[in-house]
């Protein structure tokens, strides 16, 4: 499969507690976006990186949220002290280098927290 | 502020017919817009893309109009099927390397 891929694609965790979450982009695709989506809305963007670099975050994302791209390749979501407002669904997307072009999404992770 | 809303949230159609889905945006500087399918528990698909600088695109079953003078996009799509139920979102790019996204219309494809 050469789409987007993201694990896990379930995780429920307890208030509080730390996640992570992992998304492996298409191989020649250098810019990565991470989405949050709740139910009955559309992707709300949270942070994007061109290779390594992490260029913009939303203030949607408060400092309990991190992501990286140490490689350029794979990304890595991390939710600290998780909140049950946390619970939504995060998808990755990538697209190429090119000026104009769609991003293709990974089939997400739905997070709930208890 | 920037967004991209949707005229129905709900269009129910008969299998066979064709469904048009409508968008509105509001930012002029917006240069690319998308139409994405997403199914139950699934990421959004790519289904259609269009240029500020086009009327019209046309792709499998799908047609997508832009009226830059109203910000209005519409999918169009023919032959209706069961397959195609799913919520539809319009996403613009004003511009930038993001893409801001609405909040989705559902499509019922009735038998």
């Amino acid at each position: 499969d050469t789409g987007v891929s993201q694990d896990p694609r379930h995780k429920i965790t307890k208030r509080g507690q730390n996640v992570t979450f992992r998304c492996d982009p298409i191989s020649e695709h250098n810019r990565l976006y991470w989405y949050r989506q709740t139910l009955g809305q559309g992707p709300e963007f949270l942070t994007y990186f061109q290779n390594e670099a992490q260029l913009e975050k939303s203030r949607l994302l408060s400092d309990r949220f991190s992501a990286e791209r140490p490689k350029g390749s794979f990304s890595t979501l991390e939710i600290q002290r998780t909140e049950q407002g946390d619970s939504a669904m995060y998808l990755c997307a990538s697209r190429p280098d090119r000026a104009i072009s769609e991003a293709f999404f990974g089939q997400g992770t739905r997070l709930t927290v208890v | 502020g920037e967004s991209v809303g949707l005229h129905l949230p709900t269009l129910s159609v008969q299998e066979g017919d064709n469904s048009i889905i409508n968008c509105a945006y509001s930012n002029s500087a917006s240069d690319y817009f998308i139409w994405y399918k997403q199914e139950s528990g699934k990421g959004p698909q790519f289904i259609i893309d269009i240029r500020s600088n086009m009327d019209k695109r046309q792709g499998q079953r799908v047609t997508v109009l832009l009226n830059k003078t109203v910000k209005h996009l519409s999918l169009q799509i023919a032959a209706t099927q069961p397959g195609d139920s799913a919520v539809y979102f319009c996403a613009e790019s004003p511009g930038t390397y993001k893409y801001i996204f609405g909040t989705g219309t559902r499509l019922k494809v009735l038998a």
